[in-house]
């Protein structure tokens, strides 16, 4: 069965500082990647996804990057953060060629900017 | 652009039935997913209409009309642990997903 892990659950980092948001997905192959921010009473913001190692399409503009090291990997990161960065973080797969597939999520972590 | 509307907050009475209406206005239509999530967790699927009609699947219903941009979730039987928020989401031409803000349901027993 496929499972997907994203780490830490947690994080409570001071402005300026950098960031490092790690996602595994196992028991599937060439999945459909994503990192989605959730901000208190907000639908989900898609902020990139990607659908290869190496490739990574961002949907919006901001202090944050994304790589895919490795076929099931996926990596949020940014160089110094803002305080408008704090909210739920949630990675999520998808099958490729499964354009109306659902998405499964990651169990979220919250960052905290302060 | 493209929108999402959903009820901000329900509260209905344990064992009765409720009904969260979405409402949607986007470029193109390839389906459109329920989703509920606990508070603090992750969102877990609920269903997916892409034909008008109604799914059932247990104690959940889920009908869609595409003419008229709408689409509802039904619980029946409403126990506590259904108490969370219920997320719509559409997909649209470029199949990428535009959620809606979530109707948080309070369930009072």
């Amino acid at each position: 069965s496929q499972t997907i892990h994203q780490w830490p659950a947690t994080l409570v980092q001071p402005v300026g500082s950098p960031l490092s948001l790690e996602c595994t997905v196992e028991g599937t192959s060439n999945p459909n990647l994503y990192w989605y921010r959730q901000a208190a009473g907000r639908g989900l913001q898609l902020l990139f996804y990607s659908v290869g190692i190496g490739q990574i399409s961002s949907e919006v503009p901001q202090n944050l990057s994304a790589s895919r090291p490795q076929d099931r990997q996926f990596i949020l990161s940014s160089k110094k953060l803002l305080l408008s960065d704090s909210g739920f973080y949630l990675c999520a797969w998808r099958r490729q060629g499964r354009d109306t597939g659902e998405l499964f999520f990651g169990e979220g972590s919250r960052l905290t900017v302060l | 652009g493209q929108n999402i509307d959903q009820p901000t907050e329900m509260t209905a009475t344990e064992g009765a039935i409720v009904q969260i209406n979405c409402t949607y206005q986007t470029s193109g239509f390839n389906g459109l997913f329920w989703y509920q999530q606990h508070a603090g967790e992750a969102p877990t699927f609920l269903s997916y209409n892409v034909l008008d009609g109604l799914e059932e699947k247990g104690r959940f219903s889920s009908f869609l009309s595409r003419s008229k941009g709408y689409s509802y979730l039904l619980l029946k039987e409403l126990q506590m642990k259904d108490s969370a928020s219920y997320l719509c989401a559409v997909m649209d031409s470029n199949y990428q997903l535009i959620w809606g803000a979530g109707t948080k349901l309070i369930i009072k027993p």
